[in-house]
């Protein structure tokens, strides 16, 4: 599979604020997924976006396949959106690869 | 749809047992897999299927795994024997092809001890 890399590893937030994560991968991808682990430990499908620009509501996720990346925003963060996020890829072997994640929490 | 099931949640057993994780795909979905979660490794692929068909079970840490697909609708995951390292999260996931989007799972926490 491909190597994924995620940044950054942590990242503290007060409720309202703005933050952008950022993914990198190894090489061309069929499929590119952002999840969001909540604190129940249930993987939540973000998006499904190997490339373009996709929106839903707070949340907007942008993937640039040709230069091997994928942002996700957070917009006016809500003490729900406290988890880890993962994101992770396809590539021509069909084998999804996971990043580390970052981890989000949002402070009231 | 109901999204992916499995069972049990959680399942605590002892060294030496035969653990049995089983998963039902959503319906339509012809690509299936296995994955574990762990603090040092994080998630990994152990194993998928295509049309109830084992395609890469390269993941599969040891001869103690195997996977079965019976049918469209129906997995399994047995550990024979458990070790205390096999404790873990334990996700199955489906999807219409491995290229397209992957549902995954509440995942069963497994404890070995």
């Amino acid at each position: 599979g491909i190597q994924v890399e995620q940044s950054p590893p942590d990242l503290i937030l007060q409720e309202g604020a703005n933050s952008t994560l950022r993914c990198n991968f190894s090489d061309s991808v069929n499929n590119l997924q952002w999840f969001h682990q909540n604190p129940w430990g249930q993987l939540i499908n973000l998006f499904y976006i190997p490339s373009g620009t996709k929106q839903n509501g707070r949340l907007s996720a942008t993937t640039v396949a040709t230069e091997r990346y994928s942002l996700l925003y957070i917009s006016s963060s809500q003490t729900t959106d406290s988890g880890v996020y993962f994101c992770a890829g396809v590539s021509n072997d069909y084998k999804l690869s996971f990043g580390a994640g970052t981890t989000v929490t949002v402070r009231a | 749809d109901a999204g992916v099931i499995q069972s049990p949640r959680h399942e605590v057993t002892e060294m030496g047992q035969e653990v049995t994780l089983r998963c039902k795909p959503i319906s339509g979905h012809n690509s299936l897999f296995w994955y574990r979660q762990t603090m040092m490794r994080g998630l990994e692929l152990l194993i998928y299927f295509n049309n109830n068909v084992p395609i890469d079970d390269s993941g599969m840490p040891e001869d103690r795994f195997s996977a079965k697909m019976p049918n469209a609708s129906f997995s399994t995951l047995k550990i024979q024997p458990s070790e205390p390292r096999d404790s873990a999260v334990y996700f199955c996931a489906s999807s219409y092809h491995p290229n397209y989007e992957q549902y995954f799972g509440p995942g069963t926490r497994l404890t070995v001890t």
